[in-house]
């Protein structure tokens, strides 16, 4: 089956403007993530879906930053006003959630963002 | 607050030797993971570890986990080539928690 995908693969843009990110995760993941992986900070988490709500924003690093997910299924990472330090690859994962327990998440191919 | 270290950070093998990878975490947590990850690609899932003693094996390597001394290895045997990657522990706190990794070790196997 399809794994999960991102939008786009890469994006450049200048500083000050607004980026969109996709995340399509796996067919009946209700758990969805978003991390952010950069050369000097590693990987973080960002933020966390179970189905359409966010119980976990706690690494959302500034109130530029906000993502939703509706339908359960895709999720959008919103960054307003970009800075260069949002330079990274923004990762998306999924995991399968039965009661309160997430499994294994799978990882997305991630977007590259880069601002000029 | 969850912190996980990896050591070494930076590992470079000859082809046919044996290394270890170790990863500490600083609390009590349910669940250790390990992945991979070649440049430009995104994390592919190697390991998962749920309870005290657990041992895998896949290939060429093999995870373990001591939860009271909050320990995992990755054990490499006789290494080769295509294993050259960055790998990542993580570790969660069950329920459905967000993943806290470790730095990464870029492995590199010189032929």
């Amino acid at each position: 089956g399809a794994g999960v995908s991102q939008s786009p693969s890469n994006k450049v843009t200048e500083k000050g403007k607004d980026v969109e990110l996709r995340c399509d995760p796996i067919s009946g993941h209700t758990a969805l993530y978003w991390y952010r992986q950069s050369l000097g900070q590693g990987l973080e988490f960002l933020i966390y879906f179970q189905g359409n709500s966010a119980p976990d924003k706690s690494g959302l690093p500034s109130d530029r930053f906000s993502a939703e997910r509706t339908g359960g299924s895709v999720s959008t990472l919103t960054i307003q006003r970009t800075q260069q330090e949002d330079s990274a690859v923004y990762l998306c994962a999924s995991s399968l959630l039965v009661g309160s327990v997430s499994y294994e998440q799978y990882f997305g191919p991630g977007t590259r963002l880069t601002v000029t | 607050e969850l912190k996980v270290e990896q050591n070494p950070l930076f590992l470079s093998m000859q082809e046919g030797k044996n290394y270890t990878i170790y990863c500490n975490y600083s609390t009590t947590s349910d669940r250790l993971y390990w992945y991979r990850q070649d440049p430009g690609k995104s994390l592919e899932s190697l390991f998962v570890l749920l309870s005290n003693g657990a041992v895998k094996q896949e290939g060429r390597l093999m995870a373990s986990l001591d939860t009271k001394a909050r320990l995992s290895t990755l054990h490499i045997t006789a290494a080769v080539h295509d294993l050259s990657a960055t790998y990542f522990c993580a570790v969660d706190k069950g329920g459905s928690e967000k993943l806290v990794f470790g730095k990464g070790t870029k492995l590199t196997v010189n032929p």
